[in-house]
């Protein structure tokens, strides 16, 4: 089974840009977090998909958007770039939304995003 | 705010010893608990859960949880070059997200 599927691997951009991140899950799990993953910050929760709703999200500014559809794969958008959002962001899927019993996460390779 | 806490290391252990990673979590909520090891430029990657006060063994790794002290801890047992890595700690609340620490480096010396 294929795992969590990031595209692309790398990226750079500059200030003021914006930019488009995807995620394709796990054949058959149809909840996907996002997370931005920095030296002095390690992983901090962006949000979380479950059938195309938004569940949780976490505290980040309003340029950080996401949305999920109908197949699972989902987008996370980051408008206006600043340089602190260099970072490397990652994907994570699970069967259920993971506040479920039991649930686990499986992380894709992410996307190093590099804001110049 | 929920809050996990990790030692950020490193931590160094000579090849074959034994490995002591904590971790420490302020939600009495939490429910279920979770290992990821991270090596350097890769992703997370789930190697232990627990989700019971006790000890889990599986393979070299066991995982410990306390939930009276809000505690939880993986050891390694005959520690491998192979192992260094940062092991990240994650507590979720069910119904709720997954909340990270900020990881312990371990550094296993041949």
């Amino acid at each position: 089974k294929a795992g969590v599927t990031q595209t692309p691997r790398y990226l750079i951009k500059t200030r003021g840009q914006q930019v488009t991140l995807s995620c394709s899950p796990i054949s058959g799990h149809r909840s996907v977090s996002w997370y931005q993953q920095t030296p002095g910050q390690g992983l901090q929760f962006l949000f979380e998909y479950f059938s195309e709703t938004q569940r949780n999200k976490g505290n980040f500014p309003g340029r950080f958007s996401g949305r999920q559809f109908s197949n699972s794969r989902s987008e996370m958008n980051v408008s206006t770039l600043e340089l602190g959002d260099s970072a490397l962001y990652l994907c994570a899927s699970s069967v259920t939304p993971p506040g479920g019993t039991n649930e686990k996460l499986f992380f894709g390779s992410g996307t190093q995003l590099s804001v110049l | 705010q929920k809050e996990v806490e990790q030692n950020s290391g490193p931590l160094s252990v000579p090849e074959g010893a034994i490995a002591s990673l904590n971790c420490t979590y302020s939600d009495r909520g939490s429910q279920s608990f979770f290992w990821y090891r991270q090596y350097s430029g890769k992703s997370p990657e789930l190697i232990m859960s627990i989700y019971s006060n006790g000890d889990k063994e599986d393979g070299r790794f066991t995982a410990q949880l306390n939930k009276a002290s809000q505690y939880v801890s993986l050891l390694i047992r005959d520690s491998q070059p192979s192992d260094s890595a940062t092991y990240l700690c994650a507590v979720l609340v069910y119904g709720q997200n997954f909340v990270f620490g900020p990881g312990t480096r371990l550094s296993v010396l041949p």
